[in-house]
């Protein structure tokens, strides 16, 4: 699988927006770039994912550079329940090994109130 | 709702004594999976099924063994536990095994082995 590059921690105030980057320069043309969080004390979360367009969804906002080598988290109005950490995850084609995900680091998210 | 469960949520054993941790979804999900998390590790997958019956090894499969029986159900299982599985476990599952399936996580079993 394709790596991935977060930041090992970014800080938010409540009610802002919040921009998550992520850097994967060498993905293939057929890996979708997933996106997870985990709240502490609990299972990872599914919050988007897409391929080459910008996507939308209740959670969050996708937006994926042109050449798709960068993309960004967009989560519209950060609130303190969305303190956790986030991973960028590259998925390709075949399902990857075992089809399972491959967990980075991530990005721990701090919200201030 | 749509939910993986798992039980026991905590666990404290003593090394050798056989214990099951079940888990269970109620998505008719094709695929299910065993991650374990461990500090600095990250999450690593100790074995997934892709149907009934159908089981295979992930990355971390030494001392763990599952069952698929029921679409439903994948328990795993630890025959002779030791100190060096004692983690938290997320048991997972998803509709697919392509790149555009999202995968659901219980919420975590955490295990203690003395």
């Amino acid at each position: 699988d394709a790596k991935t590059t977060q930041p090992n921690s970014m800080e938010s105030n409540e009610e802002e927006p919040v921009h998550l980057p992520c850097n994967h320069s060498t993905i293939s043309g057929t890996d979708y770039i997933h996106w997870y969080r985990q709240l502490p004390s609990q299972g990872p979360e599914y919050v988007i994912h897409g391929l080459t367009s910008n996507v939308n969804n209740r959670m969050a906002s996708l937006a994926i550079a042109e050449d798709r080598k960068s993309s960004t988290l967009i989560l519209h109005r950060a609130t303190l329940r969305d303190a956790a950490v986030y991973y960028c995850i590259l998925r390709g084609l075949s399902g990857g090994s075992n089809y399972k995900l491959t967990f980075g680091k991530g990005t721990l998210l701090t919200v201030n109130p | 709702e749509a939910q993986v469960t798992q039980n026991p949520r905590y666990l404290i054993t003593v090394t050798g004594k056989k214990l099951t941790v079940t888990c269970s979804q109620n998505m008719n999900h094709e695929y299910m999976s065993w991650y374990r998390q461990d500090p600095g590790l990250g999450l690593r997958q100790i074995y997934y099924s892709m149907n009934v019956e159908v089981t295979d090894k992930g990355d971390v499969p030494e001392g763990y063994k599952v069952s698929r029986k029921e679409k439903r159900n994948f328990p795993l299982i630890l025959e002779s536990p030791s100190p060096n599985q004692t983690s938290l476990y997320f048991c997972a599952s998803s509709r697919g095994t392509g790149p555009t399936y999202e995968q659901y996580f219980g919420p975590g079993t955490r295990l203690t082995v003395t």
